[in-house]
């Protein structure tokens, strides 16, 4: 059983649609983090949030802790073709634990 | 350039056959681990290390030991691969965490198959 579920597992869109992607567990984090992975390399941190309640603007891509520090949302707004890739969170209380990843396809 | 490197990138061996994946990191970092990438499953720790000479287990550690003998590299053994093991590797480095967020830098992983 996963810490942390990701969903939905696969989203396919049309360039320009909005997207967003939920990582939810039953545990509290002290912080939750983001990374995005391409084919054929390692995953690359996106963004920290700390703060229950805490949003983080990355241009395009809005990330949300929840206020209780036990879920966060990440919100893509007019996805484009290079936002293509595996989405991962990964929640720390003494280790950091990872989602299985919501695999993002955004078709021009 | 600031990088986490493994080496082999591919690698297809047989049940039994001791192998060794390398990892290396110019960063300076104290903190290392090995995950494995398995899909539905996202990223599982294999082990970890805090710094030299100091590791520990992960979440799966069956059938894998790790040495660290240098801070720059984080060396991952199997001593006899299994087709269970056949998977996606990733070592990662940080800043020693303690009990702080900081960003895991990855390698570019290295696909194992075992027949």
């Amino acid at each position: 059983t996963q810490l942390l579920e990701q969903s939905p597992q696969f989203l396919s869109i049309q360039e320009g649609e909005n997207l967003t992607v939920y990582c939810n567990s039953s545990s509290v984090f002290s912080s939750l983090q983001w990374y995005r992975q391409e084919p054929g390399e390692g995953p690359v941190l996106l963004v920290t949030v700390v703060t229950g309640g805490e949003v983080k603007k990355l241009k395009r891509l809005t990330f949300q802790f929840g206020d209780a520090r036990k879920d966060s949302s990440l919100h893509i707004t007019a996805a484009q073709p290079g936002d293509t890739g595996l989405y991962l969170c990964a929640g720390e209380d003494y280790k950091l634990s990872f989602g299985a990843g919501t695999t993002v396809t955004v078709r021009a | 350039e600031a990088q986490v490197t493994q080496n082999p990138r591919y690698l297809i061996t047989v049940t039994g056959k001791k192998l060794t994946v390398t990892c290396s990191q110019n960063m300076n970092h104290e903190y290392m681990s090995w995950y494995r990438q398995d899909p539905g499953l996202g990223l599982r720790q294999i082990y970890y290390s805090m710094n030299v000479e100091v590791t520990d287990k992960g979440d799966v550690p069956e059938g894998y030991k790790v040495s660290r003998k240098e801070k720059r590299n984080f060396p991952l053994i199997l001593e006899s691969p299994s087709p269970n093991q056949t998977s996606l590797y990733f070592c990662a480095s940080s800043e020693n965490r303690g009990y702080a967020s900081y960003e895991q830098y990855f390698g570019p992983g290295t696909r194992l198959t075992v027949t």
